[in-house]
């Protein structure tokens, strides 16, 4: 089992609508969350990160965390094409390091 | 502030060349981290440092080797180059290793070993 699983995709969403990205892990020890966006040839940038249990939001993204589901997601409402990206869930775990899954790739169509 | 920087962007090696990959930051951060990316995948932890003098171990630290004698730099040294070293490299860097703490990656250097 992978330590940090994400869907693939791709995922295709027409713009304006809500965008629900995905992620498990499996370290139980874990204890916050990032989601970084990945453009095709640049390096990731932070979008949002969270360590208790609920939802944060930060504009027109909201991370949720289930701990107890070892399950976190992101989601992007009002989707742009600007939002077109691969988008990386990253654990940090109890062996304190990040582990990052594989990425969703998602293309909002205009 | 240039953030993390890294150099060169793009290098072809030969199989059993050497090289070294630089790194660079000017946040004054404790921590740095190198991790490597293969096509579709996410990023692996190659090597990371806690502070000028100290390294560890990440993940995937087979045919590297790094070294950290100032707060600033970070190189990244392939032996002996392989195939399997063909992917991005990126650095990048955190004021502190906690996991609270935002890491700021480089823009990467893209390596293709033939």
């Amino acid at each position: 089992q992978k330590e940090v699983e994400q869907n693939s995709g791709p995922l295709s969403v027409p713009e304006g609508a809500i965008a629900s990205l995905n992620c498990t892990y499996s370290d139980r020890g874990s204890q916050s969350f990032f989601w970084y966006r990945q453009y095709s040839g640049k390096s990731p940038e932070l979008i949002m990160f969270i360590y208790s249990n609920g939802d944060k939001e930060d504009g027109r993204f909201t991370a949720q965390l289930n701990k107890a589901s070892q399950y976190v997601s992101l989601l992007i409402r009002d989707s742009q094409p600007s939002d077109s990206a691969t988008y990386l869930c990253a654990v940090y775990g109890s062996a304190r390091q990040l582990t990052f899954g594989s990425g969703t790739q998602l293309t909002v169509l205009p | 502030n240039a953030g993390v920087t890294q150099t060169p962007k793009f290098r072809i090696l030969k199989i059993g060349q050497s090289m070294t990959l630089q790194c660079t930051q000017d946040m004054n951060h404790n921590y740095m981290y190198w991790y490597r990316q293969d096509p579709g995948m996410g990023l692996k932890l190659i090597y990371y440092s806690v502070g000028a003098g100290i390294t560890d171990k990440g993940e995937v630290p087979n045919g590297y080797n790094v070294s950290r004698s100032t707060t600033e730099d970070f190189p990244l040294r392939l032996e002996l180059a392989a195939p399997s070293q063909t992917s991005v490299y990126f650095c990048a860097s955190s004021y502190s290793g906690r996991g609270t703490y935002e890491q700021y990656f480089g823009p990467g250097t893209r390596l293709t070993v033939t």
